[in-house]
């Protein structure tokens, strides 16, 4: 079965510099997650979008930023990168505005920023 | 969101049944308890969810007694594979909502 697709799954990048994450959701889910987790932590909610449109927003830095596209993939936007900032990104899918139970996580990208 | 408090870390042996409780006192009445396992350096990963009394899928039961005060994760005759750490959630959800991990358990199997 299809999954979650990240891209990339590895990014290193200097202090001040900007990212951009990138998350494809599974086939026909319309609503993406995204989470960090930092080293040793848990992950931490970050934002969501439901039909293009943010839905919920959790511990997103203002540097941050996110959108979600008329094919349901969704961007998430490092700006001003900090050492803090070094950390698996996680998305996550599901169809409609599902329950808890109905989150489907990808690999991750793990970025680094030196 | 109601707040949950886990063990920290858990040993078991391979063959053995774990049983992870996660104490919620402050639970809302329309509150669901969901458990996510989450390997190293991968997403996490939903096992099971419940409301009130026991709920039973291929991979673990979920008990929750009357007050619903707590709930326990168990998992049967664990193996190796089964080394990960178990987050335990507990709210409405729905809505698009993010998930609300607190700290996790360690589950450590030893062979």
């Amino acid at each position: 079965a299809a999954g979650v697709i990240q891209s990339p799954r590895h990014l290193i990048k200097e202090k001040r510099e900007t990212a951009t994450l990138k998350c494809y959701p599974i086939p026909r889910h319309d609503t993406v997650y995204w989470y960090q987790q930092g080293p040793g932590q848990d992950p931490q909610f970050l934002i969501s979008f439901y039909e293009k449109m943010q839905s919920d927003k959790g511990s997103i830095p203002d540097r941050f930023s996110a959108q979600q596209f008329s094919d349901y993939h969704s961007e998430l936007n490092m700006s001003s990168l900090e050492l803090g900032d070094s950390a698996l990104y996680f998305c996550a899918s599901s169809l409609g505005r599902g329950s808890w139970d109905t989150q489907y996580f990808g690999p991750g990208t793990r970025l680094t920023v030196l | 969101l109601a707040k949950t408090t886990q063990p920290v870390s858990m040993d078991s042996y391979e063959g053995q049944e774990v049983n992870i409780t996660c104490s919620h006192n402050n639970i809302a009445t329309n509150d669901y308890i969901t458990w996510y396992q989450q390997f190293p350096s991968q997403g996490p990963r939903f096992i099971i969810q419940g409301y009130k009394t026991k709920v039973t899928n291929e991979v673990a039961s979920l008990f929750i007694p009357a007050d619903r005060k707590s709930s326990t994760l168990s998992l049967p005759r664990v193996s190796l594979s089964d080394t990960a750490v178990y987050y335990c959630l507990v709210g409405l959800g729905g809505g698009a909502d993010g998930l609300t991990f607190g700290k996790g358990t360690h589950l450590i199997i030893q062979p």
